[in-house]
C-alpha cells in the first residue's frame, strides 16, 4: 500500500531564509506525487504536482519540489521564506488511475521575523 | 469564481447525538469528496462521488457514516450516532471530472464531540 511520510512535524525558519521540507513516499510503480499548503482555517491548496518529465517541477507562491526517485522523496523549497508562508504542508501521492490519495501527516512550519 | 463552500464551519456536540455537514462545490465540478483530517494527522478520504454515484466509499464507517448527493451538485455528510473519536475537521474538495489531482478544498468543518 501506498504512503507519505514527512520526517518533520514542526520546522521554524527565519523570513529570508531558505526552507527545504522533506517528504519520503512509498508506492510500488511511478507515483504522482503533490505537495499541499493548509493555513489556519482554510482549506487545503495545490502548491505543485509532479505527474512525469522533469523531475523539478515549479508551483505557485515561488515553491518547487525535486522527484529523486532513488531516494523515494519529493522535497519542497523556498529559496527565500515569507511570513505568509507560515502555515502547514502536506505531501500527497496518488495513484496514476485517479484513486486512493494518501497524506502525510504534515508539517507546520513557522517563520520568524 | 466561488470557491468550495461548506457549512457550518464549526459545530460542538454531545456523543450519541446526531449531526450534518453540507458542502456546495463548484459550479461544474461533477467529482465531489469528503475527507476526515483528524488533528495532527493529513487528511483521509471518507468517499468520493462522480455526478449522484458513490464511486469509493470503503473508508467510509458505514455503520454510523452516511453521505448523499442526490442531485449531483452538493453533498451532506451525517453522522449518527457520532463518538468522542469522530471529533476531527471534515473537508470537502471537488475537481472537473477526470481531473483527481487538481481538488479544490473547502475551509471545513471543525466538530468536537463532548
Amino acid at each position: 500500500a501506498q504512503s507519505v511520510t514527512q520526517p518533520d512535524i514542526h520546522i521554524t525558519v527565519s523570513e529570508g531564509a531558505s526552507l527545504e521540507l522533506r517528504c519520503n513516499y512509498s508506492y510500488g510503480a511511478t507515483p504522482y506525487l503533490f505537495w499541499y499548503v493548509q493555513s489556519p482555517g482554510q482549506g487545503l491548496q495545490l502548491l505543485l504536482k509532479y505527474f512525469s518529465g522533469d523531475t523539478l517541477v515549479q508551483g505557485i507562491k515561488g515553491f518547487e519540489a525535486e522527484f529523486k526517485r532513488s531516494q523515494s522523496s519529493f522535497n519542497l523549497r523556498k529559496p527565500s521564506v515569507h511570513w505568509s508562508d507560515a502555515a502547514e504542508y502536506f505531501c500527497a501521492v496518488g495513484a496514476p488511475d485517479g484513486n486512493d490519495m494518501r497524506f502525510g501527516a504534515g508539517t507546520r512550519l513557522t517563520v520568524k521575523p | 469564481e466561488a470557491g468550495v463552500v461548506q457549512s457550518p464551519r464549526y459545530k460542538i456536540i454531545e456523543k450519541k447525538q446526531p449531526v450534518a455537514f453540507w458542502c456546495n462545490p463548484i459550479s461544474g465540478h461533477n467529482t465531489l469528496y469528503w475527507y476526515r483530517q483528524n488533528l495532527g494527522q493529513g487528511p483521509e478520504l471518507l468517499i468520493r462521488y462522480e455526478n449522484e454515484e458513490a464511486v469509493d466509499d470503503s473508508q467510509l464507517p458505514k455503520d454510523r457514516f452516511s453521505a448523499e448527493r442526490l442531485k449531483g451538485v452538493d453533498s451532506t455528510l451525517k453522522i449518527q450516532p457520532a463518538e468522542l473519536g469522530d471529533s476531527a475537521v471534515y473537508l470537502c474538495a471537488s475537481s472537473l471530472e477526470g481531473r483527481t489531482y487538481e481538488q479544490y478544498f473547502g475551509p471545513g468543518t471543525r466538530l468536537t464531540v463532548t
